[in-house]
């Protein structure tokens, strides 16, 4: 069976600090990755997908980038986090033409 | 362009009510677009409740229903007799039928199941 991992649970950070949150698939291989946002009370939010290790499209915009290095990882970073930034992260796989699955996600607090 | 509405909550029901969840959607760049219904649980995850990717048709699971209605463009959740344990946020979502890679999510419903 797959599984999707996050990392951290959840992170407290400074305005203007870097930030790096981690996923990782197991059991699946080639998966399309997924990074979503959710602001507190807002709409969850698809910021970046992957279809291949190397390869991210930007969906929205928030001064945010995204990596794949491996097959397996999926890397969200900025070098400045901003107070917007602040809100509820998931990642997310799925095969093609199928539903995304979700990871725990990670609750972002930016002070 | 593409959209999910869905009911604003919070929803309260007591225990063996019946419940219904609209969704709604917009589809104009997606032919034949799949429709899904999430839900979390207090203190868990994201979990794909339901899907259906083809109209017409009624997808199910843990009691709940959802019919997939091209004509009028909806999506709604039902279920006929509810249990506390369904409290949780419930999501409709929208995603392309051959572009797999960009699905769009409803604002959610915050359901409340009263004992």
């Amino acid at each position: 069976a797959q599984t999707i991992h996050q990392w951290p649970v959840a992170e407290i950070k400074a305005v203007g600090s870097p930030l790096s949150l981690g996923c990782t698939i197991k059991g699946k291989s080639s998966p399309n990755l997924y990074w979503y946002w959710q602001a507190t009370g807002g709409t969850l939010q698809q910021l970046f997908y992957s279809i291949t290790v190397g390869q991210v499209e930007s969906v929205v915009q928030l001064n945010l980038s995204a990596s794949r290095p491996k097959d397996d990882q999926f890397i969200l970073s900025t070098e400045k986090l901003l107070l917007s930034h602040s809100g509820f992260y998931l990642c997310a796989w799925s095969d093609n033409n199928q539903a995304p699955l979700f990871g725990e996600g990670t609750r972002l607090s930016v002070l | 362009g593409d959209s999910v509405t869905q009911t604003e909550g919070p929803v309260t029901v007591s225990e063996s009510e019946s419940l219904i969840i609209n969704c709604t959607y917009s589809a104009t760049s997606i032919a034949y677009p799949n429709l899904f219904w999430y839900v979390r649980y207090p203190g868990e995850g994201l979990q794909l409740l339901l899907k259906v990717i083809t109209a017409g048709q009624k997808g199910s699971s843990r009691g709940f229903e959802a019919t997939y209605n091209k004509e009028t463009t909806s999506f709604h959740l039902q279920k006929a007799s509810v249990q506390e344990s369904d409290s949780a946020v419930y999501y409709c979502a929208l995603g392309h039928d051959t572009n797999a890679y960009k699905v769009i999510f409803g604002k959610g419903t915050h359901l409340h199941v009263l004992p």
